[in-house]
């Protein structure tokens, strides 16, 4: 079965740039998540969907951040425009989350990451 | 505020002895607890979960610890392998919650053959 697919793997750019981030969760899964790891922070959550809708975009760090999940099956993290400071490794993670009868959560499955780097 | 702390950033063992890794969290409604494990250029894998109705869950050579009253959570890997060398990341969510999880900024491990 094919995990998370995250394109592309590496992204090099000058600051300015705008920059497009994708993903593509595991098909069945119905909660997407963006992180965002840097040395300093361990792993931030950016954003998270359920059902193609933002739950939480209270990670996000600024207004140049942007994402969208148009179907179940492909979501975008976009930078505009983008920064040396956003340089970082970007995951994408999906898990399915049941009916409100359902009392636990489950674990999330990551891809493999965007590394990015902004000149 | 990071509500799951990982206050070790590193960690170095031998092969054969026991690696302890240790996470505190600060939200006492947490109530389900993962440890993930990283390699270079890979994505976070789930290694082992526990509840917060247990105090403790074993898979093979990997046992999970949670002290509820000291908010601390620990994972033991006994023997340590070459292998076992990666970045593990301590995890913690509240009740239904779509899959949200808070996560430490990671421990290295490096098992010395």
């Amino acid at each position: 079965d094919a995990g998370v697919i995250q394109s592309p793997r590496h992204e090099v750019t000058e600051m300015g740039q705008e920059v497009t981030l994708r993903c593509k969760p595991i098909s069945g899964h119905n909660s997407l998540f963006w992180y965002r790891q840097t040395m300093m922070r361990g792993l931030e959550l950016l954003i998270y969907f359920n059902n193609n809708v933002p739950i939480d975009d209270s990670g996000m760090p600024e207004d140049r951040f942007s994402a969208k999940m148009p179907n179940a099956s492909f979501s975008t993290l976009k930078i505009q425009p983008s920064e040396p400071r956003d340089s970082a490794v970007y995951f994408c993670a999906s898990s399915f989350n049941g009916d409100r009868t359902f009392t636990g959560n489950q674990p999330q499955h990551f891809g493999d990451g965007t590394r990015l780097s902004i000149l | 505020d990071q509500q799951v702390k990982q206050n070790s950033p590193s960690l170095s063992v031998q092969e054969g002895r026991i690696s302890i890794l240790n996470c505190d969290y600060t939200n006492s409604m947490f109530d389900y607890f993962l440890w993930y494990k990283k390699y270079p250029a890979e994505g976070p894998t789930f290694l082992i979960s526990i509840s917060s109705i247990k105090d403790k869950n074993e898979d093979g050579r990997f046992t999970v610890f949670l002290n509820k009253s000291a908010k601390h959570l620990s994972l033991h890997i006994v023997p340590s392998q070459p292998g076992d060398s990666a970045v593990y990341f301590c995890a913690a969510s509240v009740g239904y919650n779509f899959n949200k999880f808070y996560f430490g900024s990671g421990t290295k491990l490096n098992v010395k053959p």
